[in-house]
C-alpha cells in the first residue's frame, strides 16, 4: 500500500508570514514528486515536479526541496499573501507502476489580511 | 488555450440511476486519470489508461463503476447503479507519459464533475 503523508492538515497564518508543509512518501521505486496548488472551486494546477535527490525548485516566493533518501520533501512560501490560500497536494510517482499519480490528503492554507 | 474538457459540470440524479460523465482529453496527450475527491483523502485514484489501455482501476469499485476510453478524444467513467455514497466531484486529468528529464508526467485537470446521487 502506498502512502503520501502531508502535514499539517491545515494552517492558518497572517499576511507576510513565511510557512512551510511537509510530505512524505516511500523512499523506494521513487520516479516523481508532484506539487499542485488547488484553489476552491477551481481544479489543482502544478506547481513542481521534482525528480532528483537534493532538487530544489523556486517559482516567486514558493520553493521546495525533495530529499528521496529519506522519503519526504518540503513546500515554502514565503511572505504569505491571501491569495495564496488554497489547498497545497503533493503526488508521488513511483517506478514500476507504469508512473501513477497517488496524492496526498493535501495541506489546506487560509492567508489572514 | 488547451484544456481538458469534463461534461457534465454539475449532475443531480436519484439513486438507481446510470451516470455517465466524460472527459476530452488534451490533444496529443496519452495518459488520462480518474480522480474522485474526497474528505478524507484528497484525490483518490480510480482509473488510469496509457495509450487508451486501462492500466490501473484497482481503485474502482468494479461492481458498479466503469471506466473506457474509446478513442484518444474521449474517456468516459460510468456509474451502473448509482449510490447516494457516490456524490462527490469526479476529476479528469491528462498528461504525457513521464519519459527522461524532458518530461516528468505533469497532469493537467478538468474542472471536475460535481454528481449528486439522492
Amino acid at each position: 500500500i502506498l502512502n503520501v503523508e502531508q502535514s499539517p492538515q491545515s494552517l492558518h497564518v497572517q499576511e507576510g508570514d513565511s510557512t512551510n508543509f511537509t510530505c512524505s512518501f516511500p523512499s523506494s521505486n521513487f520516479y516523481a514528486l508532484h506539487w499542485y496548488r488547488w484553489e476552491t472551486a477551481k481544479s489543482p494546477e502544478a506547481l513542481f515536479v521534482m525528480t532528483l535527490n537534493g532538487d530544489e525548485k523556486k517559482k516567486g516566493r514558493i520553493s521546495a526541496t525533495l530529499n528521496t533518501k529519506e522519503g519526504y520533501s518540503y513546500l515554502y512560501i514565503k511572505g504569505s499573501q491571501p491569495e495564496d490560500s488554497a489547498t497545497y497536494l503533493c503526488a508521488f510517482m513511483f517506478s514500476g507502476g507504469y508512473n501513477k499519480l497517488i496524492f496526498g490528503a493535501g495541506t489546506r492554507l487560509a492567508v489572514h489580511p | 488555450d488547451a484544456r481538458v474538457t469534463q461534461t457534465p459540470r454539475d449532475k443531480v440524479t436519484e439513486m438507481g440511476q446510470e451516470v455517465t460523465m466524460r472527459c476530452q482529453p488534451i490533444l496529443g496527450h496519452n495518459t488520462v486519470f480518474w480522480y474522485r475527491q474526497t474528505m478524507m483523502q484528497g484525490l483518490e485514484l480510480l482509473a488510469y489508461f496509457r495509450n487508451r489501455a486501462p492500466l490501473d482501476d484497482s481503485g474502482m469499485p468494479k461492481d458498479r463503476f466503469s471506466a473506457e476510453m474509446p478513442d484518444a478524444t474521449l474517456a468516459t467513467l460510468k456509474i451502473q447503479p448509482s449510490e447516494p455514497r457516490d456524490s462527490a466531484v469526479y476529476f479528469c486529468a491528462s498528461g504525457l507519459a513521464p519519459s527522461g528529464q524532458e518530461n516528468t508526467g505533469e497532469l493537467f485537470f478538468g474542472e471536475g464533475s460535481r454528481l449528486t446521487v439522492l
